[in-house]
């Protein structure tokens, strides 16, 4: 399997843009997502990116994709309160995901 | 987006007793799907790769007869926690894989199980 490691925590205040962290082992992992859990629910993707690539950007989310140092970044933009929630990195080959422990983000209005 | 249903979203149940949880993708018919199991404040670990029309397989250390999945449709799997104890209780979470993609997967909204 593949380790994939992110920080627990992350405080930030309204509107300030926020960047959840994650590192990850398994160079062959095709595909690294990032998903939102919010309390009580189950997991939404909200993006991804192939492994191939280095940046991806939508809207007010950025995908920050390092393969040397097997880290990956999501910046969120413009943090909004509905924006706090745990958010999850994964890497997956199409069968498989391997998650992160999960960020919990809190957005201070 | 595709949907991926769970049901329940939250059961109590008796120590012995076993437990079925359903996941059903509502929209599309998915060949695969996955278990989850998240203990409180921890990642989702994947328990078992449910495959239509066959056995699903397991990851190391999650005991098959213990946790028995079912797939006997292209839209529903079953888990079946059996005998539960106090120390299965934690967040379910199964996935559906939308077929002909590989990045598409979605996710139920989880079950939340407690055995008392």
């Amino acid at each position: 399997g593949e380790d994939v490691e992110q920080s627990l925590f992350l405080s930030v205040r309204e509107g300030d843009s926020s960047v959840i962290n994650c590192t990850y082992t398994d160079s062959s992992s095709t595909y690294l997502y990032w998903y939102k859990q919010e309390p009580g629910a189950g997991l939404q993707l909200l993006t991804y990116i192939f492994s191939n690539m280095d940046m991806k950007q939508d809207q007010r989310l950025t995908v920050l994709l390092n393969k040397k140092d097997k880290h990956l970044s999501l910046r969120i933009a413009d943090t909004q309160t509905g924006d706090s929630a745990i958010y999850f990195c994964a890497g997956g080959t199409g069968n498989q995901f391997y998650f992160g422990t999960g960020t919990s983000l809190t957005v201070i209005p | 987006g595709a949907v991926v249903s769970q049901h329940p979203s939250w059961v109590i149940c008796k120590s012995g007793t076993s437990v079925k949880i359903e996941c059903r993708s509502l929209d599309f018919q998915a060949t695969t799907m996955f278990w989850y199991r998240q203990f409180p404040k921890q990642s989702l670990m994947l328990m078992a790769t449910s495959n239509e029309g066959s056995k699903a397989t397991y990851e190391q250390g999650v005991e098959k007869d213990k946790f028995l999945i079912n797939h006997a449709s292209l839209t529903l799997s079953t888990l079946t926690v059996t005998s539960a104890h106090p120390e299965d209780s934690s967040f379910y979470i199964c996935s559906a894989k939308m077929p002909g993609t590989s990045t598409e997967a979605f996710f139920g909204q989880g079950t939340r199980l407690t055995v008392v």
